[in-house]
Parts: C-alpha cells; sequence; structure tokens
C-alpha cells in the first residue's frame, strides 16, 4: 500500500521569507498528489494539487512540485504571511482513491 | 464550490450512549465520502469508506460494528459512535469526494467528548 512520509515536522520561519515542505510517496502509481492547510480546530483546506502529468503547478504565493522519478513532491510558499502560520498535509491515494496523509509539518510564520 | 457540511460541530454525551454525525455534501454528489478521525497533534486517520448504495469499507483496527456508517444518498453519510466510551472522545471529520478522481473536501468537523 501507499506510505507518505512527510519533513520537517515544525518549521519556523521570519515573514517574507520562503517555506518548503517535502513529503516522499511509495507507490509509483499515485496519479495525484493534494497539499492541505488545517488552522487549529479546524476543517483540512485543499490549498494546491498536481497531477503526475506536470511537474510544477503554481497559484500565486504557492507552488508544488513533483519528481516522478524520485517519488517526492514538495510545497513552497514564497513571501510568507502570519496567516499562513498553520499545519500542512500532504497526500497521495493509495490503489482504491483513500488518501493516504502525511504527519503533517507545524508551519510558524514569525512577524 | 464543493461544500461539504457536518453536523453536530460539538457534542457532548455520557458514557454509554450513542451519538450520530452527519456529513452532507451541499453542491455536489458524492459517490464516496471518507470519514476520520484525528487526535491533537496528529495527522488524519482514515476510519472507513463509505459509498452510496452499500457497505462501507472498515480500515484495519476499525470496529465495524461500534462505529456505524450509512450512506443513505449521494449527498449525506452518517456515522454513529455507538455505546461510546472516553477513548472515543475525539475531532471526527468528514470529506466527500465529486468526481472519484482523488479530490476530497473535507467538512467542518465533530468535536466529539465522552464523559
Amino acid at each position: 500500500g501507499e506510505n507518505v512520509e512527510q519533513h520537517p515536522s515544525t518549521l519556523s520561519v521570519q515573514e517574507g521569507d520562503s517555506a518548503v515542505i517535502k513529503c516522499t510517496y511509495s507507490d509509483s502509481a499515485s496519479n495525484y498528489f493534494p497539499w492541505y492547510k488545517q488552522e487549529l480546530g479546524k476543517r483540512p483546506q485543499l490549498i494546491i494539487d498536481i497531477r503526475s502529468n506536470v511537474g510544477e503547478k503554481k497559484d500565486q504565493r504557492i507552488a508544488v512540485t513533483l519528481n516522478k522519478t524520485a517519488k517526492h513532491f514538495s510545497l513552497h510558499i514564497t513571501e510568507t504571511q502570519p496567516e499562513d502560520s498553520a499545519v500542512y498535509f500532504c497526500a497521495a491515494p493509495d490503489s482504491s482513491y483513500k488518501l493516504i496523509f502525511g504527519s503533517g509539518t507545524r508551519l510558524l510564520v514569525r512577524p | 464550490g464543493a461544500v461539504v457540511s457536518q453536523h453536530p460541530s460539538r457534542v457532548i454525551c455520557k458514557s454509554g450512549t450513542s451519538v450520530k454525525i452527519e456529513c452532507r455534501s451541499l453542491d455536489f454528489q458524492a459517490t464516496t465520502m471518507f470519514w476520520y478521525r484525528q487526535f491533537p497533534k496528529q495527522s488524519l486517520m482514515l476510519m472507513a469508506t463509505s459509498n452510496e448504495g452499500s457497505k462501507a469499507t472498515y480500515e484495519q483496527g476499525v470496529e465495524k460494528d461500534k462505529f456505524l456508517i450509512n450512506h443513505a444518498s449521494l449527498t449525506l453519510s452518517t456515522l454513529t459512535v455507538t455505546s461510546a466510551h472516553p477513548e472515543d472522545s475525539s475531532f471526527y471529520i468528514c470529506s466527500a469526494s465529486p468526481s472519484g478522481g482523488g479530490e476530497q473536501y473535507f467538512g467542518p468537523g465533530t468535536r466529539l467528548t465522552v464523559t
């Protein structure tokens, strides 16, 4: 089955700096890779996703890159703001479309 | 679009009672819905996959007789925690997939406290 590992577990950056979170997956058949942002006590929100037919996708300050050969994908947040502080989860589907989540990264953006 | 609601948002019940949680997709039909459990500062743990018109598929270690799932329509799935105990206290979140292509949209979650 699919196994997803996420690093780092915590990340502290200065406002305005960039933040990068990395995930690896094990199932080479996986073809969809979402990233979720979860604020304390709230639902995970889909912030960006990428499918295996592209290597990079951007949406304003957020980008995701995918390396299928190495089986890893990364979330990049540029010009970080305090409101970016949250827990971020990556995920990858297993063969039955269930999403397997990474362990999460707690991002703190210092003003 | 892709809005999922969940009710109640918070519930406190006594040990031994049952609690029902509803999950609804408001602006799309969801053949498949998922139920997760999340402990503080931990990741989302999938409990079961709910398919409209058929029995739910439970993950290993999840008691199907304790966590009853019913997917009555393409927009509604319910999770009933039967004979709740304090160790069942947790944050329960549902999600729904509009296309079966992987993307899932989450409900706001239900915080269950069993006293």
